[in-house]
């Protein structure tokens, strides 16, 4: 079965400290795609990272990185001096390529709330 | 920048009504997806175009839910009848290709109540 996991339904964190959202995932598949995704209040789901299965080094953007634990499934997203405008919801998803990499299997979520 | 459009951006509807949404993905993207999101949960796949085709449905309520995309641009997603666990929202993205990994650019959501 593929499934992602979020065990953290919020989070809190200050401005400009970094905060870690925990990600792991179960799947049979030797290839697949992690991501994570921002859903602000108004809806949209933003899309911040990618990490592939065979991909040797960790993923960045910015102040976005990945923390790729392959032999434990997890993937975890770590943000680096946190900003108010990172308060969202976090969603980390998943895609294989049985299916062309194209269906996302998302997450429950979890909340982000920056405080000043 | 370009981006995803949807409307309306909100629709409040009686159960048994139909309603229906559209989705305008980024020109030039011939994969379009729905995803339906209720509340508390992540998005969940409803249906997946490739152009003009249907590569995956196998989550859409067929008896009550339909998705076209006539000429492989925008797409409509109907809903008729609604029930009151239809209550969610409902996000369109597009990609470039269907083939290796493509970034997913999503619209802004319909928010639908059924009452």
């Amino acid at each position: 079965a593929q499934k992602i996991t979020q065990t953290q339904p919020g989070m809190f964190v200050q401005e400009k400290e970094a905060v870690t959202l925990d990600c792991t995932y179960d799947t049979s598949d030797p290839s697949y795609g992690l991501f994570w995704y921002k859903q602000p209040s108004s809806g949209e789901m933003i899309f911040l990272i990618y990490q592939g299965s065979y991909d040797q080094q960790n993923a960045t953007e910015g102040r976005y990185s990945l923390n790729f634990q392959k032999a434990r499934k997890s993937a975890n997203l770590v943000i680096s001096a946190s900003q108010l405008g990172d308060s969202a919801m976090y969603f980390c998803a998943m895609s294989h390529m049985n299916t062309g990499f194209q269906k996302l299997v998302f997450g429950t979520g979890t909340r982000l709330l920056v405080s000043p | 920048e370009a981006e995803v459009a949807q409307s309306p951006r909100y629709k409040i509807t009686e159960k048994s009504q139909a309603v229906a949404f559209w989705c305008d993905p980024i020109s030039g993207h011939a994969t379009l997806y729905w995803y339906r999101q209720i509340l508390g949960q992540g998005p969940e796949l409803l249906v997946q175009f490739q152009d003009e085709s249907v590569v995956d449905d196998s989550q859409l309520p067929k008896d009550r839910f339909s998705a076209e995309r006539l000429k492989g641009v925008d797409s409509t997603l109907k809903i008729q009848p609604a029930e009151l666990g239809d209550s969610a929202m409902y996000l369109c993205a597009s990609s470039r290709t269907s083939g290796g990994v493509n970034e997913q650019f999503f619209g802004p959501g319909t928010r639908l109540t059924v009452l």
